[in-house]
């Protein structure tokens, strides 16, 4: 089945610096990868997801890259700030739409001013 | 977008007591549901998928007979945790994809059951 490797587990940056968090899959036929924030004690949020017909994509501080080839996919924030501090989990969609995410170990990210 | 509820948000037993949760889209129609477990300090983990009208599909690891999942409609599934130990506390979530519009199968999370067994 599909594993999803996440590093680093901890992230710690000065406020106004990039953070790069990285991911692995195993599954070649996963399509769909989201990135997740979830604060302690509540849901996961989406914050930015890429398909597997695409390489990157930008939301305002937030992109993702996406190599299929390597089997691996990125979340890049830059300008980072106390606020962006939280866990991040990185998913892969095991198969088709509609099937079950397959997530990451998480990374905490702590970012300090 | 989207919403999916669960209730309730947390839920306190005695050991050997059963507990179910309850998860609910609000504005679509979900087929599909997926159940999750959290440890602390932990990922989200896959139990099970809940499939409307039929039986769910389990992960390896995961006891049948212990976690039963009902999905009788289209907008409601339930977990029950049966004969419930500590080792069971942790934090449950489901969520459930979505074909609405833009929304690419996007999963929706419910906001999470937080299950203490004493």
């Amino acid at each position: 089945g599909e594993n999803v490797e996440q590093h680093p587990s901890t992230l710690s940056v000065q406020e106004g610096d990039s953070a790069v968090i990285k991911c692995t899959y195993s599954d070649s036929a996963s399509n769909y990868f989201p990135w997740y924030k979830q604060e302690l004690g509540k849901r996961p949020q989406l914050i930015i997801d890429i398909r597997s017909n695409v390489g990157e994509k930008k939301d305002q501080r937030i992109a993702v890259t996406l190599n299929k080839t390597a089997k691996h996919f990125s979340l890049h924030i830059t300008e980072t700030q106390p606020e962006d501090s939280a866990v991040y989990f990185c998913a892969a969609r095991r198969g088709q739409a509609g099937t079950a995410l397959i997530f990451g170990k998480g990374t905490t990210l702590s970012v300090s001013s | 977008g989207a919403v999916v509820s669960q209730h309730p948000s947390w839920v306190i037993c005695k050991s050997g007591t059963s507990v179910k949760i309850e998860c609910r889209s609000l504005d679509f129609q979900a087929t599909t549901m997926f159940w999750y477990r959290q440890f602390p300090k932990q990922s989200l983990m896959l139990m099970a998928t809940s499939n409307e009208g039929s039986k769910a599909t389990y992960e390896q690891g995961v006891e049948k007979d212990k976690f039963l999942i009902n999905h009788a409609s289209l907008t409601l599934s339930t977990l029950t945790v049966t004969s419930a130990h500590p080792e069971d506390s942790s934090f449950y979530i489901c969520s459930a994809p979505t074909s609405l519009a833009g929304s690419y199968n996007e999963q929706f999370f419910g906001p999470g059951t937080r299950l203490t067994v004493l």
